[in-house]
């Protein structure tokens, strides 16, 4: 167990929707990172949260947006949803802020499904 | 190189054969190089985390060495075991917050 908590994990909705996905960090960790695995692609990188502020942004879309709260929780939410955003999205935390020389702990991912 | 690349895309051994897997990376502003297991149906765990070039890092059976000039990264698996099988990962890490990873090798282990 890494630690990391995401939820749900399995999710379907109807093209156009819109969701959200939570992740709750590894105790202590600051830093929450977000990232997309579509079908034959790598780990692809959105966003990351450092102690509540946005610290960097990869290839999100602009339906994508993200957030980190006070208790370090994190929501990524999905709008107007497309078929080609049925994924699977993970959540990551580590201590680091800045460079990444310190490992990062994965959650089980949420696989999201858009019909 | 552009992307993090790695070699082979998947890998199929029999049990106790030793393997090796390649992540080539490009070599300019390099800041670490990450190494994760991924099984299939739970969540990528770290192996290694490695940052100077000429690093050599072991777990069990598992080593994993580093070339930051030349922008490459192996890693060995030395007598497979069938509990081996899952989806190696690496990513760089360039001084930013972010992990570029590489489509990752899918390596099983046959009995």
């Amino acid at each position: 167990d890494s630690g990391v908590t995401q939820t749900p994990k399995h999710l379907i909705t109807a093209t156009g929707q819109r969701v959200t996905l939570r992740c709750s960090p590894r105790s202590g960790d600051l830093s929450v990172y977000w990232y997309q695995q579509s079908l034959d692609q790598g780990l692809q990188f959105l966003i990351q949260y450092y102690n509540g502020e946005e610290r960097a942004k990869g290839n999100i879309l602009e339906r994508f947006s993200a957030q980190q709260f006070p208790d370090l929780h994190s929501e990524l939410n999905l709008s107007s949803l497309e078929l080609g955003d049925s994924a699977l999205y993970f959540c990551a935390s580590s201590a680091a802020g800045g460079g990444m020389n310190t490992e990062a702990f994965f959650g089980q991912g949420t696989r999201l499904t858009v019909v | 190189i552009l992307n993090v690349e790695q070699s082979p895309q998947s890998l199929h051994v029999q049990e106790g054969d030793s393997t090796n897997f390649t992540c080539s990376f490009p070599s300019s502003n390099f800041y670490a190089l990450h190494w994760y297991r991924w099984e299939t149906a739970k969540s990528p765990e770290a192996l290694f985390v490695m940052t100077l070039n000429g690093d050599e890092k072991k777990k069990g059976r598992i080593s994993a060495t580093l070339n930051t000039k030349e922008g490459y990264s192996y890693l060995y698996i030395k007598g497979s075991q069938p509990e081996d099988s899952a989806t190696y990962l690496c990513a760089r890490n360039s001084g930013y917050s972010t992990l570029t990873f590489g489509k990752g090798t899918m390596l099983l282990v046959s009995p």
